[in-house]
């Protein structure tokens, strides 16, 4: 069964840069099928879609994060990751990395809170 | 700027049926916005319900199914149970600009 484990930094300060790796396993990244992304939850928010990437490294943004975003593919080991710039308090979230196929999301890591304090 | 919508909050009775609905600020819901569905539980990782507006995902029990209704995308439960009180998210592909959003979440109350 597919698994896919967060991990990174938990504790990042003000005006620096985020950055998480996802790491796959039981399943190949290189798989053509299946577009690889990342989600974050503020404490007591919503989910927001932050962006995915495919396996040749083509990638997808939302608009509100796009210009500080960027998410990679490492295929040799079977993992990408996450780079988020200049963040800010309102960055703080749990970020989950996750599988998209075309039609929605279908596996989940157990995400990993990210706090931006000084 | 596009806006997911749902319900922020719903009650059941526990063995009733209950549909949330998921809808767009500017427009109608189809299939081709593929619309998809989720339940989270405090603490814990989103586990996936529904794919491709109709598509149960592996080991969710036939209780829950999704649908068009009208202009949104709906998820209905059948038969609640104490344990499908949480919260509930749709995930909607809005266009090629915007990508993916996710809805702000229902939070379902059985009682």
């Amino acid at each position: 069964q597919l698994q896919l484990q967060e991990s990174g930094p938990g504790l990042v300060k003000p005006s620096e840069t985020l950055s998480l790796i996802c790491t796959v396993s039981s399943g190949s990244i290189s798989s053509g099928r299946y577009h690889w992304g990342w989600i974050r939850q503020p404490p007591g928010k919503g989910l927001e879609w932050i962006g995915n990437v495919y396996y040749s490294g083509g990638t997808y943004y939302s608009p509100s994060l796009k210009s500080r975003v960027t998410i990679s593919v490492d295929m040799p080991n079977n993992q990408f990751s996450l780079r988020l710039t200049s963040v800010t308090a309102a960055d703080t979230a749990v970020y989950y990395c996750a599988r998209q196929a075309g039609s929605g999301l279908d596996s989940w890591g157990q995400g990993t809170l990210v706090t931006v304090s000084s | 700027q596009t806006v997911v919508t749902q319900e922020s909050s719903f009650s059941v009775s526990p063995g009733g049926t209950v549909t949330l609905t998921c809808g767009l600020s500017s427009g109608s819901v189809s299939s081709s916005h593929h619309p998809s569905w989720y339940r989270q539980t405090p603490g814990q990782a989103p586990r996936t319900l529904i794919y491709s507006t109709y598509t149960r995902s592996s080991g969710v029990p036939d209780r829950f199914s999704g649908s068009i209704l009208g202009n949104k995308a709906a998820l209905t439960i059948t038969g609640a149970q104490a344990d499908d009180e949480c919260d509930y998210y749709c995930l909607l592909y809005v266009d090629s600009d915007t990508n993916w959003v996710f809805g702000g979440g229902t939070k379902l109350t059985v009682l």
